[in-house]
């Protein structure tokens, strides 16, 4: 498809299990982000890829959390062992080099992973 | 430290009349803003943006004021549209850094 691609859309599981949500951004585009939103909250900023390194995973909030991104293109949020706080939906962005066609830094999210830790 | 503050949750407007939605922000290193607006069940989509440099930019119905001295900004939709209905997110941007600091959003509901 044309727009960012998030599986699954929804993801119950128990506390203390692992958990994987998988990003496919727009093709082409060089710059991916995951976001986590809380209900009655905005979206806040958990990692950013150029290409296939982290250049700022300053919003993670624990080393529970890890993502990847390992050709540049598909990236995975990794969750070990979950928490009831997890509960949240998240969504990856992607976004075209900075400086070609947009430069405003627009992001295209796609409709999110919903995860419920029980 | 919420960075960015949108400090009305909801917002109802009568169809064809101006829809004023606002967001306050706090770092003054933001140099960019964006809205963006969110259905259910969708990601948020990209609306409308500024540069500090300016303070104005009209994108049709949609309008986007800056006030950087007083740290504001707004967005205007005229006319209001029942379509319209949606949550709006203000947001900012720094510099080379690629994140975004988003507010906690605005409930709009035109009414028909």
């Amino acid at each position: 498809g044309a727009g960012v691609s998030q599986t699954p859309s929804n993801k119950v599981t128990e506390k203390g299990k692992y958990v994987e949500l998988r990003c496919d951004p727009i093709s082409g585009h060089t710059a991916l982000y995951w976001y986590r939103q809380s209900l009655g909250q905005g979206p806040e900023f958990l990692i950013y890829f150029q290409g296939t390194g982290a250049a700022d995973d300053s919003g993670l909030p624990n080393d529970r959390f890890f993502a990847v991104r390992p050709e540049g293109s598909v990236s995975t949020l990794k969750i070990q062992r979950t928490e009831r706080g997890d509960s949240a939906m998240y969504l990856c962005a992607s976004s075209p080099k900075r400086g070609q066609v947009l430069n405003t830094g627009e992001l295209f999210f796609g409709e999110g992973s919903r995860l419920t830790v029980l | 430290d919420q960075q960015v503050k949108q400090n009305s949750p909801s917002l109802s407007v009568q169809e064809g009349r101006i829809s004023i939605l606002n967001c306050d922000y706090t770092n003054s290193m933001f140099d960019y803003f964006l809205w963006y607006k969110k259905y259910p069940a969708e990601g948020p989509t990209f609306l409308i943006s500024i540069s500090s440099i300016k303070d104005k930019n009209e994108d049709g119905r949609f309008t986007v004021f800056l006030n950087k001295s007083a740290k504001h900004l707004s967005l205007h939709i005229v006319p209001s549209q029942p379509g319209d209905s949606a949550v709006y997110f203000c947001a900012a941007g720094k510099g080379s850094a690629r994140q975004l600091t988003f507010g906690s959003g605005t409930q709009l509901t035109v009414l028909p």
